[in-house]
């Protein structure tokens, strides 16, 4: 398995733009987070999934956040609109049961 | 609500040294586990090393091992033979059995000098 693979690996985008983030989780994984890192935060759990349905959104920081499982092979985090305050690195992370978190390589969001 | 807490924000230690990172936590809970993960520049979150809590044993994986302390809810890092690859963030991490989402520590940041 190639791990878990997020897109883009980087992104730059003006305030008041929409922001898509995409990850692809560890097949036969059923539980895929989404994850910040800041600076002055540290690693902060956004909202997390379990056999495709949300179980814990509380992290979301506020409405301009929204994430998506369709299916069990993708996940989208989206951001609309964009602010500055929002730049960061977006990890995307899948497990199941029997194993711990994996981690995908992160976005960098810059939000200018 | 859990929370983990790494007290060192920067280590430095010379090549082939030991070092030990500090994490403690704070749970009411009595059976979880504890992770220690590794943010090397490259961005990737690598885990080094987990320790379960209802063992007493303390994790080992080749030159890193942990100094498990559950009465006193410590969870250092030991790394051995210190290697300039080893030089990244450290990240403590926490989940219980039932919670799959981790809590994850501020960060120690690593620096290996030859």
């Amino acid at each position: 398995d190639a791990g878990v693979i997020q897109s883009p690996r980087h992104e730059v985008t003006e305030m008041g733009q929409e922001v898509t983030l995409r990850c692809k989780p560890i097949s036969g994984h059923d539980y895929l987070f989404w994850y910040r890192q800041t600076m002055m935060r540290g690693l902060e759990l956004l909202i997390y999934f379990n056999n495709n349905v949300p179980i814990d959104d509380s992290g979301m920081p506020e409405d301009r956040f929204s994430a998506k499982m369709p299916n069990a092979s993708f996940s989208t985090l989206k951001i609309q609109p964009s602010e500055p305050r929002d730049s960061a690195v977006y990890f995307c992370a899948s497990s199941s049961y029997f194993t711990e978190a994996f981690f995908g390589q992160g976005t960098r969001l810059t939000v200018v | 609500a859990q929370t983990v807490t790494q007290s060192q924000p920067e280590m430095s230690v010379q090549e082939a040294e030991t070092v030990t990172l500090s994490c403690t936590y704070d749970t009411s809970e009595s059976d979880y586990y504890l992770f220690w993960y590794k943010q090397p520049p490259s961005r990737q979150m690598i885990l080094v090393i987990r320790q379960e809590a209802y063992k007493q044993q303390n994790a080992t994986e080749n030159r890193f091992s942990v100094n498990f302390q559950k009465a006193a809810k410590s969870f250092s890092l030991k790394i051995s033979d210190s290697q300039l690859g080893d030089a990244a963030m450290y990240f403590c991490a926490y989940r219980t059995p039932s919670g799959y989402a981790l809590n994850f520590g501020k960060g120690t940041s690593l620096l290996v000098t030859p």
